[in-house]
């Protein structure tokens, strides 16, 4: 079975510009989650859809926004970037989105904005 | 709200030997996850070692076991036999079981991790 897959895998932008990052959770899992990584800040919760509703959301301004499509595939978007949201993104999925389930990890989308 | 704590940014073991990563957590749960996730250089998030918080038998996982002392709100991981390509850094995190205002809160708390250095 294959695992999380996250694109573009590096992405390089400027202030002000807008990006959208793509996640396909593993076949059968439901529930798809995202995490910034930074240096300073560690691992820190975004947000979280499953069914395509999300559920849970961490404490990030309302620049950053997501979505899941119906084939659990999801997408984040970030608008109006700043400096600071140069991070590595990553994706977990689960099966059923229940804290009982393991959170599988994507490699991760690295945006850079200058 | 929940913490976690890795009071160990950085540590280092020869090769065969073995070493303990510490976590500590803070949380007024009575059920939980309590999870180590490994992350080598430039390569992905792999999960590590789960344990249930209301099982008091310890988890094991190959070379990999974990000491969990829920009074005192501590897992660490214990690496038997370190082999290089543990070289990794290694998070421990958290997910709880309540639900606040009705809604779910599915979400994972890290620690700041602990970079492992495997050396030959």
């Amino acid at each position: 079975k294959a695992g999380v897959t996250q694109t573009p895998r590096y992405l390089i932008k400027t202030r002000g510009q807008q990006v959208t990052l793509s996640c396909s959770p593993i076949s059968g899992h439901r529930s798809v989650s995202w995490y910034q990584q930074t240096p300073g800040q560690g691992l820190q919760f975004l947000f979280e859809y499953f069914s395509e509703t999300q559920r849970n959301k961490g404490n990030f301004p309302g620049r950053f926004s997501g979505r899941q499509f119906s084939n659990s595939r999801s997408e984040m978007n970030v608008s109006t970037l700043e400096l600071g949201d140069s991070a590595l993104y990553l994706c977990a999925s689960s099966l059923g989105g229940t804290v009982t389930d393991t959170q599988y990890f994507g490699p991760g989308t690295r945006l850079t904005v200058l | 709200a929940q913490t976690v704590t890795q009071s160990q940014p950085e540590m280092s073991v020869q090769e065969a030997e073995t070493v303990t990563l510490s976590c500590t957590y803070d949380t007024s749960e009575s059920n939980y996850y309590l999870f180590w996730y490994k992350q080598p250089p430039s390569r992905q998030m792999i999960l590590v070692i789960r344990q249930e918080a209301y099982k008091q038998q310890n988890a094991t996982e190959n070379r990999f076991s974990v000491n969990f002392q829920k009074a005192a709100k501590s897992f660490s991981l214990k690496i038997s036999d370190s082999q290089l390509g543990d070289t990794a850094m290694y998070f421990c995190a958290f997910i709880g079981t309540h639900h606040y205002g009705g809604g779910s809160n599915y979400k994972l708390t890290f620690g700041k991790g602990t970079l492992l250095t495997v050396n030959p």
